[in-house]
This record gives C-alpha cells, structure tokens and sequence, in this order.
C-alpha cells in the first residue's frame, strides 16, 4: 500500500536557526497537505499543494511540491518558540480520497 | 462553528470492557474520518464514510472494531472487547467536498485518549 516518510523523525533546534522537513511517498500523489499538531493537541491544517513543482510561502514557512509529485518539503525560517510541535505531511493517490498521514517530524526549538 | 465534538475526551477501561467513542463532524461535512495516534504507529487511518456511508475500512484493525455513522451528524467507533494494545488517542476529522475533487482539507477533533488496563 501506499507509505510516506518523512525524515527527520525529531530535530531540536535554538530559536533562530531554520529548519526542513522532507517528505516523501512511495506512489506518485495527486496533492499534499500540511497538517501541524501541538503538543497534547490535534492536527491542524497548514497548506495543500497540487502542481508538479509548486512552491507556496507563509509568512516564515515555504512548502515545496517536487516535480514528480511524490515528495515535499517545509522549511521554516527562523524558527520561534512558537513553531514546536509535529508536522505531518498527508498524501492522497489520484481519485482516491483516502489520505495517508506522513510518519511526521517533530520539531523542538530551544530559547 | 463549534468543530468537530469528540466524547469522551479521556477514557479509562479495563481489558475486555466495551468502549464506544463518538463523534459529531461539522455541519455541511460529507465525509467523516476516524484515525488512531500512537508513538509506534503515528496516524492511521482506520475507517471513512462519505455521505455516512463507509467507503474504506481496510485500517479496521480487527474485527473488535466497528464504527457507523447512522446519520450526517454523529458516528461512533466501537471496540469490543477492548485490549491494552488498543491504547492510543483516537481522532475523529471531518471535511467537505466530492471524491473525485481531491482537495478535501481535514478538521481534526480534539481527540479520545483511550487507556485499556
């Protein structure tokens, strides 16, 4: 069945520096999302990408849709305190609405 | 919009007790999702419905599990007996939009936590 990685599991950073997170699937995706959870908290939507090589910013975060539309990425800028928590990537095959959550990165940044 | 409603939000049971968990998506959601979270396992899909109709339920761990959605508004998710391996925080997400589109966004519950001693 479908899988998607993502690497690294954990990276603790200082606040300031930046940080990526990559993901990647083993079919070829139709779209991706970006879900964010807090610690003790729930996913919560961040982005969804569908073109081949899409880029999309927010503010100090730039998600990147590859070309062959089975990997992604998140870079954050700067990081802040405020940025803690897991981040999951969601893929989903063409015609299918099942999405499948990433094996997530969580992200710890230190004052 | 209140969001998707979870109950209950902790829970706390025995090994073979039954445990039911609920779920009321957001109003106008089509599609209902339920998910289970543990450190060794992450997100898993367990079951969705579309229009409360299931539509995969090929996550279903075991035949212990079972989830209906007898309306647009509520769905539960049914473990019995219930197993310590069963322990994890259980999500409920709904979201709009066909199947076909593909560009449904999910809004994720609060979440179960669920503890099977």
């Amino acid at each position: 069945g479908q899988q998607v990685m993502q690497i690294p599991q954990y990276q603790h950073v200082q606040e300031g520096e930046d940080f990526t997170t990559y993901c990647n699937s083993s079919t070829t995706l139709s779209n991706i999302q970006w879900y964010k959870q807090r610690p003790g908290g729930h996913p919560v939507f961040l982005i969804q990408l569908v073109k081949s090589g899409e880029v999309k910013k927010q503010k100090r975060l730039t998600f990147q849709f590859g070309e062959a539309k089975k990997n992604s990425s998140l870079h954050i800028t700067a990081t802040q305190t405020t940025d803690v928590g897991t981040y999951f990537c969601a893929g989903r095959n063409t015609g299918f609405q099942k999405l499948v959550f990433g094996t997530g990165t969580r992200l710890l940044v230190s004052p | 919009d209140a969001g998707v409603i979870q109950s209950p939000r902790h829970e706390v049971t025995e090994m073979g007790q039954e445990v039911t968990l609920r779920c009321k998506p957001i109003s106008g959601h089509n599609s209902l999702f339920w998910y289970r979270q543990t450190m060794m396992r992450g997100l898993e899909l367990l079951i969705y419905f579309n229009n409360n109709v299931p539509i995969d339920d090929s996550g279903m761990p075991e035949d212990r599990f079972s989830a209906k959605m007898p309306n647009a508004s509520f769905s539960t998710l049914k473990i019995q007996p219930s197993e310590p391996r069963d322990s994890a925080v259980y999500f409920c997400a709904s979201s709009t939009g066909q199947v076909s589109s593909g560009a449904n966004v999910l809004t994720f519950g609060a979440g179960s936590r669920l503890t099977v001693l």
